[in-house]
């Protein structure tokens, strides 16, 4: 157990929908990241959160959006769904979000769209 | 980009062989992590090299990062049905101007070792 928690675990959805996939880092953490992984693509970077601000992203498309709160659980946001979204979802943590940390990550969510 | 190219994609052997897998980039990263990911779950760290040449064991794995500090290897000695799973590995990436280097991981080498 890694101590990140994301819901759902599975999600099954029609194209055009919207999803809120959330994640709760672990105790202590600052740093959330969200990573989507699908068979073709491997692991893809999507965006970074520090302490509720934005930090980097990467290749996250313009559908998708993601926060982190107050509280530093994270939301991402997912708008518009097309067939090729399905993937996992994950979520990781660190405490600094330094690029040399390990990055602990959740069980994923796994988003299916028909 | 800093690609990491990941060989073999697939690999199956039985139970009590070696084998190694390998990861490669054209760019120097300044470290090199390997996860483990296991169906349903997701990755888990194994090792961090940051020292080119420099080798590190955990039980039966066997890490080396390059001298170049361009590729890495990951040898498993007597390979048993628990090592089986998807294994990454993973090099800090300045993905665009101004950004914060993120990792980034390579395609992944599945792993299945047959009892």
């Amino acid at each position: 157990d890694s101590g990140v928690t994301q819901t759902p675990k599975h999600l099954i959805t029609a194209t055009g929908q919207r999803v809120t996939l959330r994640c709760s880092p672990r105790s202590g953490d600052l740093s959330v990241y969200w990573y989507q992984q699908s068979l073709d693509q491997g692991l893809q970077f999507l965006i970074q959160y520090y302490n509720g601000e934005e930090r980097a992203k990467g290749n996250i498309l313009e559908r998708f959006s993601a926060q982190q709160f107050p509280d530093l659980h994270s939301e991402l946001n997912l708008s518009s769904l097309e067939l090729g979204d399905s993937a996992l979802y994950f979520c990781a943590s660190t405490f600094s979000g330094s690029d040399t940390g390990e990055l602990f990550f959740g069980e994923g969510s796994r988003l299916t769209v028909l | 980009t800093q690609l990491l190219e990941q060989s073999p994609q697939f690999l199956s052997i039985q139970e009590g062989e070696n084998l190694t897998v390998y990861c490669n980039s054209s760019s120097v990263f300044s470290s090199l992590q390997w996860y483990r990911q296991e169906p349903g779950e997701g990755p888990v760290l194994l090792v961090t090299v940051v020292t080119g040449g420099e080798v590190k064991k955990l039980k039966r794995l066997t890490f080396q990062f390059g001298d170049a500090r361009k590729d890495s290897s990951l040898h498993i000695t007597a390979a048993q049905p628990g090592d089986t799973g998807l294994y990454l590995c993973a090099g800090p990436t300045i993905l665009s101007s101004g950004s914060a280097r993120q990792l980034t991981f390579g395609s992944g080498t599945q792993l299945t070792v047959l009892p």
